[in-house]
């Protein structure tokens, strides 16, 4: 059975610092990972998506993720902190082939941002 | 163009009330979901259906049932709410194999 990791229930960083969110999965081959993001009160936002061949996907609002066969890792990143980024971010990886994308959740990280 | 759209945003129901959530897409897909959010556990499945007239269990059904209406619209049901059943739910869509879109969010509160 697939499973994500995210080992970071909450951090804090200050705005305009670097920042890395840290994914690990298990799955059996190579699956589908996600970044997601979700505001306080919002559904859910994809921020970026790793189906096939470049390991490095960039993201919206310039966040950007490299996927790591041989650490089994997909970690978030983004070079500049800005203060509406504070929200919580999911991890999430999906089976493949199948007639649907059914996706297991990582249970996120809280990003808080201080000025 | 709405997307994923969810109602009601905020239901409170007593123990052993029924009520259904309703979902609506827009987006012409095949495949939807229902999951329920839970602090500090992340997302899980409830149910999903691959396509119209298809439904299927995911990790936490108990309590719950799904019906297809068309390939738009695709609710969820409690029979007989429970405490344990407070929770965010999520409805999302998405073609097979591809990300999935998410609505608003409906926050149940059962007393």
């Amino acid at each position: 059975a697939q499973s994500v990791t995210q080992p970071d229930i909450h951090i804090t960083v200050s705005e305009g610092a670097s920042l890395e969110l840290r994914c690990n999965y298990s799955y059996g081959a190579t699956p589908y990972l996600f970044w997601y993001v979700q505001s306080p009160g919002q559904g859910l936002q994809l921020l970026l998506k790793y189906f096939s061949g470049d390991t490095l996907v960039q993201g919206i609002k310039g966040f950007e993720a490299e996927f790591k066969r041989s650490q089994s890792s997909f970690n978030l990143r983004k070079p500049s902190v800005h203060w509406s980024d504070a929200a919580e971010y999911f991890c999430a990886v999906g089976a493949r082939p199948g007639t649907a994308s059914k996706l297991t959740f990582g249970t996120g990280t809280r990003l808080q941002v201080t000025l | 163009n709405a997307g994923v759209t969810q109602t009601p945003k905020f239901q409170v129901l007593k123990t052993g009330q029924s009520m259904t959530l309703q979902c609506a897409q827009d987006m012409n897909h095949n495949s939807m979901y229902w999951y329920r959010q839970d602090p500090g556990m992340g997302l899980r499945l409830i149910y999903y259906s691959a396509s119209e007239g298809t439904t299927d269990k995911g990790e936490v059904p108990n309590g719950y049932n799904v019906s297809r209406l068309n390939k738009r619209e695709f609710s969820l049901r409690l029979e007989s709410a429970a405490p344990s059943q407070t929770s965010v739910y999520f409805c999302a869509s998405s073609e097979p194999e591809n990300e999935q879109y998410f609505g608003p969010g409906t926050r149940l509160t059962v007393t």
